[in-house]
Parts: C-alpha cells; structure tokens; sequence
C-alpha cells in the first residue's frame, strides 16, 4: 500500500547505457514530479507533469526524457548515461489545487561506472 | 520570486537540548511553507506544514515551527533532541494553487548522546 513507489531503489550501470526508472502513486492526487539530488543533498526538481502533461520541464539535459502514460505514473528514461548523471533520483507527487505538500517516493540511487 | 534561505548546513546538539533549525522565505505573494526531513538512505517525509490558519504549526515526532510574516521566517524547534531526529532538514516554500515548490539547501541535524 506504498503511496509513491519507485523501482528500482538501486541502480548501477556503465557509461553510455540508456536505462529507466519508474514511478507510481495510488494517492489520486493530479501532479508528478522528478527530482535529483546531489552528493551535497541539494534537491533539483527536474520534471513535472500535471494530468499527464508536462508542465515543468526545467534545464536537464534532453538525455532525460519523462513519460507519463497516465496520471498516477511518470517514468524517466535517461539516454547515454555519464558519470555525472550519479545521483539519487526522487518521484512526488500532490494534489495541487490542496497544496498538502509533496509526497515522495524512497529514492532511486543511480550509479554509473 | 520565491525562495528559502538555511542558515547552517550542519548543526549539532546534544542530546536533549533544544533543536533550532532556521529557515528564512522570499515570497511576493502570500507562501505555503513546510519542513520535511529525510532519514539516511531514505525519501523526504513531511514534518509540518503551514497553509495561512494558525501560525504556529505543530507536527510529528513533536516538531513545531512558528510562520513570522515580520521576519519572514518560518524556524523549526523541538524542545529536546533525540538520537533518531539525527537526519536532513529541508524547508520548502510554494503558495497556493502551484505546482511547484522551492526547497532550501537543507540542514544535517547531528545528535551528541
């Protein structure tokens, strides 16, 4: 009964690999998120969609490339990985007309060799 | 614009003193202010949150931070820290009907037993 859940939790892969990431929320609320946040925890929101529109697209290499094929998913594919892609990557999700505030998923910790 | 500034990266107290971790808002418009922590190897999990009622906001693991438009901040306290609050502290700010959130830079909470 996991309200945002992301798999995989790790992620280790070699340069120049494309791999995904996905995301699920069973909360109903209308708005995902992508976020990443550094070795020095500084969180960077990188994506949201909003009732499977992209809403927020923010400077991200377009190596990143979300897809959301309904509302309560948003998946992230990552083209041609570098090692500066190593993070650990965060799904959200609200219901913003409420503002509750976000809720996150536990991480996806990508590293790449 | 919309941003949180927090004062001190890193703070630590002993165990059973007073927690007080800072937080400071920029907001043109009337904000929605919250604090989530996040566990070692673990997601963001919402603290407490303030949507414009009552300015001081009382939420779990006996956290409460207090809104003061005169000085626009929005401080988190606990009166007596505990070994398990030892974690990442984030203030976020956003307002109403948006879609996205501002997170401040984050406090690393070291408890001292």
């Amino acid at each position: 009964d996991t309200a945002v859940s992301q798999t995989p939790k790790y992620l280790v892969t070699q340069m120049g690999n494309d791999k995904s990431i996905k995301c699920e929320q069973n909360l109903g609320h209308d708005t995902m998120y992508w976020y990443k946040q550094d070795s020095k925890k500084f969180l960077k929101i990188m994506f949201s969609y909003n009732n499977k529109e992209l809403i927020i697209n923010e400077t991200v290499p377009n190596r990143f490339s979300p897809k959301s094929p309904d509302k309560a998913h948003l998946n992230l594919h990552i083209n041609s990985l570098e090692l500066g892609d190593s993070a650990v990557y965060f799904c959200a999700s609200s219901q913003v007309a409420k503002n509750y505030g976000y809720t996150f998923g536990s991480g996806t910790r990508l590293t790449v060799v | 614009a919309q941003s949180v500034t927090q004062l001190g990266s890193h703070v630590s107290v002993s165990e059973g003193a007073l927690v007080l971790l800072r937080c400071n808002y920029s907001s043109s418009v009337p904000p929605y202010l919250f604090w989530y922590v996040q566990y070692p190897n673990q997601g963001l999990q919402l603290l407490l949150k303030y949507t414009s009622a009552a300015t001081l906001v009382k939420g779990i693991n006996g956290f409460e931070a207090e809104f003061k438009k005169s000085e626009t901040s929005f401080h988190l306290t606990k009166p007596s820290a505990h070994m398990s609050d030892a974690a990442e502290y984030f203030c976020a700010v956003s307002w109403g009907g948006s879609n996205q959130f501002y997170f401040g830079t984050g406090t690393s909470l070291t408890v001292i037993p």
